[in-house]
């Protein structure tokens, strides 16, 4: 069953460094996401994309961060310089329509630790 | 505010046993209600998905049932089994048509089941 995939498994940076978190989405979904999970809190959405550009963020998202699909198959999000803030685990989704409801599949994430 | 709320915050239950949990949620327009299963560090998985004309849905034994008028919503576990031991989330979209529906995240329940 295809499923969404994510690389690394864990990253762990020094306050300042940029990093990328990789995702693979599911090859006919249309609709990507991120979302992150601080420990011990519930999950929240940083922004969606569609068409090769974002569709909706959320107040998280700031100019720290960005995504990109740089090729047919990837999903990227950049930040560009950790805070320890940032520590989380990030998930990435991707759901084949948007509208009415879509249901997101998501990856099983990426582990980020700022020190 | 847009908000999702859940209980118990944990929930520890004997193997075989059946359980339900509650979500309540004031978003507003409402789309639709999902519940996903987490599983300890891993992403949430879809349970099952709900629109404001369905009444209950059922996903093996995980059946979930949907009222709102009151913004409330139950799932119910039957038969437990070890391998339920994780989070359950509700999940609400509070965004109906357009491009994509941005999910507000309960904190969870943590189920777990003993042997």
């Amino acid at each position: 069953e295809p499923e969404v995939t994510q690389t690394p498994s864990h990253q762990v940076t020094q306050m300042g460094q940029e990093v990328i978190l990789r995702c693979v989405p599911i090859s006919n979904h249309l609709y990507f996401y991120w979302y992150r999970q601080i420990l011990g809190q519930k999950v929240e959405f940083l922004v969606s994309f569609y068409n090769n550009e974002i569709s909706e963020k959320s107040e998280i998202f700031d100019d720290q961060f960005s995504v990109e699909r740089p090729d047919g198959s990837n999903f990227t999000l950049k930040i560009r310089s950790t805070k320890l803030e940032d520590s989380a685990m990030y998930f990435c989704a991707s759901s084949p329509a948007g509208i009415p409801y879509n249901e997101q599949f998501f990856g099983p994430g990426t582990r980020l630790t700022v020190l | 505010k847009n908000q999702v709320e859940q209980s118990p915050q944990s929930l520890i239950i004997l193997e075989g046993k059946n359980c339900t949990l509650q979500c309540n949620y004031t978003v507003s327009p409402f789309s639709n209600l999902r519940w996903y299963k987490q599983d300890t560090g891993r992403g949430p998985v879809s349970l099952t998905i709900m629109t404001f004309s369905e009444n209950t849905k059922s996903n093996g034994r995980y059946t979930a049932t949907l009222d709102a008028d009151t913004k409330q919503s139950s799932l119910h576990i039957t038969a437990s089994q070890l391998s339920d031991s994780a989070s359950y989330i509700c999940v609400v979209s509070g965004y109906y048509g357009g491009s994509q529906g941005n999910l507000i995240f309960g904190k969870g329940t943590k189920l777990s089941v003993k042997p």
